[in-house]
C-alpha cells in the first residue's frame, strides 16, 4: 500500500491562477518535504518541514508555500504560476532527518 | 544547492550486462544515497553508506564509498529490462535533515 500519496497525479492550470498540490503520509513521520523535479534534472528542494517548524530553502520562490496542518498532510501552494513552474512535484517523507526518504508518485504540473 | 555529480549521464547496456555509474559530490558527508525513478514517477530508495562504510550490497547492488575521493559507485549486476530507468545519488550532510540530489544517470537495458 502506497506510503505516501500524492493528489492528484496530473494537474493543468492556466498561467496565474492559483494552484494547491496535496501529499499525505501514513507513515507518522515527522520531516516532510517538497521538491521539485524538470524534465531530465536533479530534483531541487523546496522547503522541508520538521514538525511544525518551516524551513524554506534560500532560492525558493516567493510564489511557492506551504501548509503543514498535522503531521499526516502537506499542501504545495503556487500562488501564481508560471510557465517556468511546469515540473514534477514530489513529496517526500522521513523518520529521521536525511536518512532513507520515502517519496510519492509526484504530481505533473502543466501551465499553461 | 546541487551537490552530487553523476557519470555517465546515460548509458545503455544489454540485459545480463553490468551496469556502472558514478557520483562524485563536494562537501564532507553523514551518508551517501541511492535512488531509482522510473519515467513519470517518484523516486524509490536503494541503498544507503554512511561516511564510515567502504562496501555494501543489497541483492544485485553493490555501492562503494571513497571519502578520500568523495565519490560512490553503483554496480548493478546481471542487468533486466526492468532496471531500466534513471538512478540518481543524494548526499546528507550531519545535522542536517536535507538530501541534495544529483541530476542522474539514465540507464536503458536492451533486451
Amino acid at each position: 500500500d502506497a506510503m505516501v500519496i500524492q493528489n492528484p497525479r496530473y494537474q493543468v492550470t492556466q498561467f496565474g491562477k492559483p494552484v494547491t498540490l496535496s501529499c499525505s503520509q501514513t507513515l507518522n513521520h515527522n520531516v516532510m518535504y517538497w521538491y521539485q523535479q524538470k524534465s531530465s534534472q536533479a530534483p531541487k528542494l523546496l522547503f522541508h518541514y520538521y514538525d511544525k517548524d518551516f524551513n524554506n530553502e534560500a532560492d525558493t520562490p516567493d510564489n511557492f508555500q506551504s501548509r503543514r496542518p498535522n503531521t499526516s498532510f502537506c499542501f504545495l501552494d503556487i500562488r501564481s504560476p508560471g510557465l517556468g513552474d511546469a515540473a514534477m512535484y514530489l513529496c517526500a517523507t522521513t523518520g529521521r532527518g536525511n536518512e532513507k526518504l520515502f517519496f510519492g508518485s509526484g504530481t505533473q504540473l502543466s501551465v499553461l | 544547492s546541487q551537490q552530487g555529480e553523476e557519470d555517465p549521464q546515460a548509458l545503455s547496456i544489454q540485459e545480463g550486462e553490468n551496469a556502472t555509474m558514478n557520483c562524485s559530490y563536494k562537501t564532507s558527508i553523514n551518508n551517501l544515497q541511492w535512488y531509482r525513478q522510473n519515467s513519470g514517477r517518484g523516486l524509490v530508495h536503494l541503498i544507503l553508506i554512511r561516511s564510515n562504510e567502504r562496501e555494501k550490497h543489497s541483492g544485485r547492488l553493490r555501492v562503494t564509498l571513497d571519502t578520500s575521493k568523495k565519490s560512490s559507485s553503483l554496480l548493478i549486476t546481471a542487468s533486466r529490462a526492468a532496471d531500466t530507468a534513471s538512478y540518481f545519488c543524494a548526499t546528507g550532510l550531519s545535522n542536517d535533515y536535507k538530501l541534495s540530489f544529483g541530476a542522474g544517470t539514465t540507464v536503458t537495458v536492451r533486451a
